[in-house]
């Protein structure tokens, strides 16, 4: 069983919908979770940083992450083209422990 | 802030020569870079961890002596592909530890693609 999972998609929705991104883990040391946006042929872009449970809201994103079933969330409201890429979930224990990566899920918006 | 150069951002190169790829930590003091190399369709592997002034921590099957990373200051570590073949070919991204929020958090460079004739 992998550390992190997600799964790869890809996801297509009409522009304007309500995008919901999941990814679960194994390792209940997991405190510092990330969403990271990457477009084709680029780097990944930090997107949100949590720290442990609850919710994080920033504009049109907003993370969740739920210790108690290992399962973390990012929601994308009124979606856009423009937010067509993969999106992938990270996680560590703190400490300066290597962060573990999801696969991606590759996400796209239709006009 | 945050922000994290590399360079070049792609490099095409002969079978045998060796290529060297800068990652630079542009506004913030990174203690800790660290080198991806993506696949297509593929998630991001962690190639090698490195830590200023001290030798990089390589991967489980990671060649030390063909990927071999300096980090001598807070802010840049390179990464040179010795003698590349063309199964080097790939996307290499670096990110550096550091910044805002605390330092849990890596930030990831554009990338270079590396094509191996």
């Amino acid at each position: 069983q992998k550390e992190v999972e997600q799964d790869p998609g890809p996801l297509s929705v009409p522009e304007g919908a309500i995008v919901s991104l999941n990814c679960t883990y194994s390792n209940s040391a997991f405190q510092y979770f990330m969403w990271y946006r990457q477009y084709s042929r680029k780097g990944p872009e930090l997107l949100m940083y949590t720290y442990s449970s609850g919710n994080k809201e920033d504009g049109r994103f907003t993370a969740q992450v739920d210790k108690s079933s290992k399962y973390i969330s990012l929601f994308i409201r009124d979606s856009q083209p423009s937010d067509s890429a993969t999106y992938l979930c990270a996680m560590s224990a703190g400490g300066y422990q290597k962060v573990t990566f999801g696969i991606g899920t590759k996400l796209q918006v239709i006009p | 802030g945050a922000v994290v150069s590399q360079h070049p951002s792609w490099v095409i190169c002969k079978s045998g020569t060796s290529v060297k790829i800068e990652c630079r930590s542009l506004d913030f003091q990174a203690t800790t870079m660290f080198w991806y190399r993506q696949f297509p369709k593929q998630s991001l592997m962690l190639m090698a961890t490195s830590n200023e002034g001290s030798k990089a921590t390589y991967e489980q099957g990671v060649e030390k002596d063909k990927f071999l990373i300096n980090h001598a200051s807070l802010t840049l570590s390179t990464l040179t592909v010795t003698s590349a073949h063309p199964e080097d070919s790939s996307f290499y991204i670096c990110s550096a530890r550091g910044g805002t929020p605390p330092g849990e958090t890596q930030y990831f460079g554009p990338g270079t693609r590396l094509l191996v004739l």
